[in-house]
């Protein structure tokens, strides 16, 4: 069954430096989207990317934050200069074709960043 | 943010015996409700959906009901099972046109099947 794959599955970095989320989305999905969840609260929309453009972003994705799909198959996330409240569950999850209806999204496993 | 709430953050049910996982929402222009279900370190599994102008959807041992007019949902789950012990997240999303898929999560609920 097709799965939508995250990587690293852990990342510890240091306040201030960059990270790239890695997620490879299912291979038919049009539709890709990151969530977050800080631990012990609700996990959280951040953004949603459709036909290379974002399509709807929240009030946590500010500039420190970008999404880029630099090929066929990849969907990244990157933080510019992470910040402690950055440490969260980051989750990638990608739907099919919307088309003025609804499709479920399927979820990767996250990644686990810890900002020191 | 409190447009989706699941007010019991547990349930403990015994093996066999019905599982009832209860959400509540604020938002009226939401469409599309989903239910998830989620085993520590892992992310979220699709469960069950129902758009808006159904009140039941049925799949398996899984039975979402929408009574809209009351903006509750419920996840119905028949015969529980140990291994159905997880956290169930309520999600909803509005009119594909405007919001396009964005979900709007409820804090979950744990629940725990006893053999």
């Amino acid at each position: 069954e097709p799965e939508v794959t995250q990587t690293p599955s852990h990342q510890v970095t240091q306040m201030g430096q960059e990270v790239i989320l890695r997620c490879v989305p299912i291979s038919n999905h049009l539709y890709f989207y990151w969530y977050r969840q800080i631990l012990g609260q609700k996990v959280e929309f951040l953004v949603s990317f459709y036909n290379n453009e974002i399509s709807e972003k929240s009030e946590i994705f500010d500039d420190q934050f970008s999404v880029e799909r630099p090929d066929g198959s990849n969907f990244t996330l990157k933080i510019r200069s992470t910040k402690l409240e950055d440490s969260a569950m980051y989750f990638c999850a990608s739907s099919e074709w919307l088309a003025g209806g609804h499709y479920e999204q399927y979820f990767g496993p996250g990644t686990r960043l810890t900002v020191t | 943010d409190q447009q989706v709430k699941q007010n019991s953050p547990s349930l403990s049910v015994q093996e066999g015996r019905i599982s009832i996982l209860n959400c509540d929402y604020t938002n009226s222009m939401f469409d599309y409700f989903l239910w998830y279900k989620k085993y520590p370190a892992e992310g979220p599994t699709f469960l069950i959906s129902i758009s808006s102008i159904k009140d039941k959807n049925e799949d398996g041992r899984f039975t979402v009901f929408l009574n809209k007019s009351a903006k509750h949902l419920s996840l119905h789950i028949v015969p529980s099972q140990p291994g159905d012990s997880a956290v169930y997240f309520c999600a909803a999303s509005g009119a594909g046109g405007t919001s396009y898929g964005k979900l709007t999560f409820g804090q979950g609920t744990i629940l725990t099947v006893h053999p």
